[in-house]
């Protein structure tokens, strides 16, 4: 079964350090998606990325973080400046794409995460 | 920003029986909803899914009910086995844009053999 795929799966840092994760999605889904968890809170909803642009972007998404699809494989979240509070689990996802009107859910394939510790 | 809520922390149920996870919103909006399971160090599954035009989803053990009136929804798996011990997610959607999923807190449901 197609899968999506993150690395690295645990990085520790520093404070003030830059951050990059990655994600490979679904070959043939066209929207992508970057959450995360901090320890013991709900699953937030940072990005999504349709057509090699942002398509929605939360509070939390901030001038500290961008998103990337370099080569057509990987989508990246980058985060500039690490702080403390970035300490958490992030999701990658991936769907086909909502399929207009009311003829199913826009389900979500995720990542197994990639777990930021900022020290 | 609390739109979904799942108000129990943790559920425990014994295999065999019947384990219900609820699950309300606030936002009529939503277009779909759709529940997602989520082992340790593992990513959130998904499970089962409802547009908000139905009242009732089944698929093998697992049955989604909507009521729109109360904003609620629920989560049946019967029969409740141990592989079924998780975190289960409910989680919602609007029919606009790139469909982000909006997710409650989550329950952690343990099986007991």
């Amino acid at each position: 079964e197609p899968e999506v795929t993150q690395t690295p799966s645990h990085q520790v840092t520093q404070m003030g350090q830059e951050v990059i994760l990655r994600c490979v999605p679904i070959s043939n889904h066209l929207y992508f998606y970057w959450y995360r968890q901090i320890l013991g809170q709900k699953v937030e909803f940072l990005v999504s990325f349709y057509n090699n642009e942002i398509s929605e972007k939360s509070e939390i998404f901030d001038d500290q973080f961008s998103v990337e699809r370099p080569d057509g494989s990987n989508f990246t979240l980058k985060i500039r400046s690490t702080k403390l509070e970035d300490s958490a689990m992030y999701f990658c996802a991936s769907s086909v794409g909502p399929t207009g009107g009311r003829s199913g859910a826009n389900v979500l394939t995720f990542g197994a995460g990639s777990r930021l510790t900022v020290l | 920003d609390q739109q979904v809520k799942q108000n129990s922390p943790s559920l425990s149920v014994q295999e065999g029986r019947i384990s219900i996870l609820n699950c309300d919103y606030t936002n009529s909006m939503f277009d779909y909803f759709l529940w997602y399971k989520k082992y340790p160090a593992e990513g959130p599954t998904f499970l089962i899914s409802i547009s908000s035009i139905k009242d009732k989803n089944e698929d093998g053990r697992f049955t989604v009910f909507l009521n729109k009136s109360a904003k609620h929804l629920s989560l049946h798996i019967v029969p409740s086995q141990p592989g079924d011990s998780a975190v289960y997610f409910c989680a919602a959607s609007f029919g606009q844009g790139a469909q982000k999923l909006v997710f409650g807190q989550g329950t952690r449901l343990t099986i007991n053999p």
